[in-house]
């Protein structure tokens, strides 16, 4: 299973672009990109999930380079409600077993 | 929604009794999984099922069994429960997701709503 490193914490305004990048080094051929928003006392959900360049769906976009060994969020024109833990995992079957890590606090400033 | 439900959703106990945590799923999918989340840290699996009668250790599994003797139940149990298993569990089921622009996709995960537990 693929590790990854995302930074621990990260600050914005409201308004402004937010972009969480994911390092995974050893991304397997077939694995995937799935990122999760997790608000206080409950579980996560899923944002967006990709496998090569760039997805796009209403909330988020992820870019991902031709190596894809890392993974980028993009959070457009944030708000306060963004506030939340985002975790970046990478799995191809039994996604479940995928590392968790400590994932990204985001932190929305008005 | 993949209707998970989890109960209870609170639950306080004494160190050395037993404590089961249910985990229900209304949509027939066949990989369920049990995390738990201690604060300001992610979720570690403790132990996942693959079917009925299937299951596997997480990395955590010390101390925990599981049973899943119906496709929609999933069941974690502590047979003696310590201070240090006082945890937020979650249960999560993996259903496969169909990519934008026609690919493929993986699969994602639905998660229950929790079950705080405190074990005094």
């Amino acid at each position: 299973l693929a590790k990854t490193t995302q930074p621990i914490s990260m600050d914005s305004y409201e308004g402004q672009e937010v972009n969480i990048t994911c390092s995974h080094n050893n991304i397997a051929t077939n694995d995937y990109i799935t990122w999760y928003q997790q608000f206080p006392s409950q579980g996560p959900r899923f944002i967006i999930q990709g496998y090569k360049t760039k997805v796009t769906n209403e909330v988020a976009s992820l870019f991902i380079p031709a190596d894809r060994k890392s993974s980028t969020l993009s959070l457009p024109r944030v708000s306060l409600s963004d506030t939340a833990v985002y975790y970046c995992l990478v799995a191809n079957t039994n996604a479940g077993k995928s590392t968790f890590g400590d994932g990204t606090t985001l932190t929305v400033k008005p | 929604d993949a209707g998970i439900t989890q109960s209870p959703r609170h639950k306080v106990t004494e160190t050395g009794t037993p404590v089961t945590l249910r985990c229900h799923q209304t949509e027939n999918h066949r990989y369920m999984y049990w995390y738990r989340q201690d604060p300001g840290h992610g979720l570690r699996l403790i132990h996942y099922s693959y079917g009925v009668k299937d299951t596997d250790k997480g990395e955590v599994s010390d101390g925990y069994s599981v049973s899943r003797s119906k496709t929609e139940d999933f069941l974690l149990t502590l047979e003696s429960a310590t201070s240090s298993q006082t945890s937020v569990y979650f249960c999560a089921i993996s259903e496969r997701f169909t990519g934008t622009g026609g690919a493929d996709g993986n699969e994602k995960l639905f998660f229950g709503s929790g079950t705080q537990l405190s074990v005094l």
